[in-house]
């Protein structure tokens, strides 16, 4: 199957400051990826969906501004958690599939985050 | 929307032992769907999915039939091994989207 890496796979850092989340897809171009966050011993909730070359759309209650996303290239996207704080600590999970109209979504390996 | 229900967990099971994980859905359209596996401490790995009615998806010795009349998607495996211990997720994507729609998630312990 295809794959996709995550990097960094943890990252422990102070609550006010802003930790970017890099997405690959490593051997497929993906016009499309999304990302998840992942609560202890709960299901994964959809963030938002990012589009290579133009803005994310973020699902509803999801602060744009607070989870900055960029899809620089079709094989890079990245999760920016600006300002965090303790409530931002979890498994943050990102997805993407090759082609258009793909029915099946690879999923990183994740990133842990903690703030203190 | 769509929606997916699986059975709460967790479940025990000693080894060898027959699993079922029960999973239904409601979407519209005709959806794909798909069982995916996380061990502890890791992402998601897609274990096996199916894309129409009656297909079956099989892989390491699980499989799971699309059942569009009872719009159900069970896993089953008919001998567990410890390494099977894990969260099982099922899910859909509907539409032409490539949106998942996830379950809650059954945690199997398998236990010696």
């Amino acid at each position: 199957g295809a794959v996709v890496s995550q990097h960094p796979s943890r990252v422990i850092c102070k609550s006010g400051t802003s930790v970017k989340i890099e997405c690959r897809s490593l051997d497929f171009q993906a016009t499309t990826m999304f990302w998840y966050r992942q609560f202890p011993k709960k299901s994964l909730m959809l963030m938002a969906t990012s589009n290579e070359g133009s803005k994310a759309t973020y699902e509803q209650g999801v602060e744009k501004d607070k989870f900055l996303i960029n899809h620089a290239s079709l094989t890079l996207s990245t999760l920016t958690v600006t300002s965090a704080h303790p409530e931002d600590s979890s498994f943050y999970i990102c997805s993407g599939g090759p082609g258009q109209g793909t029915d099946t979504q690879y999923f990183g390996p994740g990133t842990r985050l903690t703030v203190l | 929307g769509n929606s997916v229900t699986q059975m709460e967990g967790p479940v025990t099971l000693s080894e060898e032992a027959f699993l079922t994980i029960n999973c239904t859905y409601t979407a519209t359209g005709y959806p794909s769907l798909f069982w995916y596996v996380q061990y502890p401490g890791e992402g998601l790995q897609l274990l096996l999915k199916a894309t129409k009615a009656d297909d079956k998806g099989s892989n390491k010795g699980f499989e799971a039939t699309y059942r569009k009349e009872t719009t159900s998607f069970h896993l089953e495996k008919g001998s567990v091994q410890v390494s099977d211990s894990a969260v099982y997720f099922c899910a859909l994507i509907s539409g032409g989207y490539q949106k998942v729609t996830f379950g809650t998630g059954t945690k199997l312990q398998v236990i010696p």
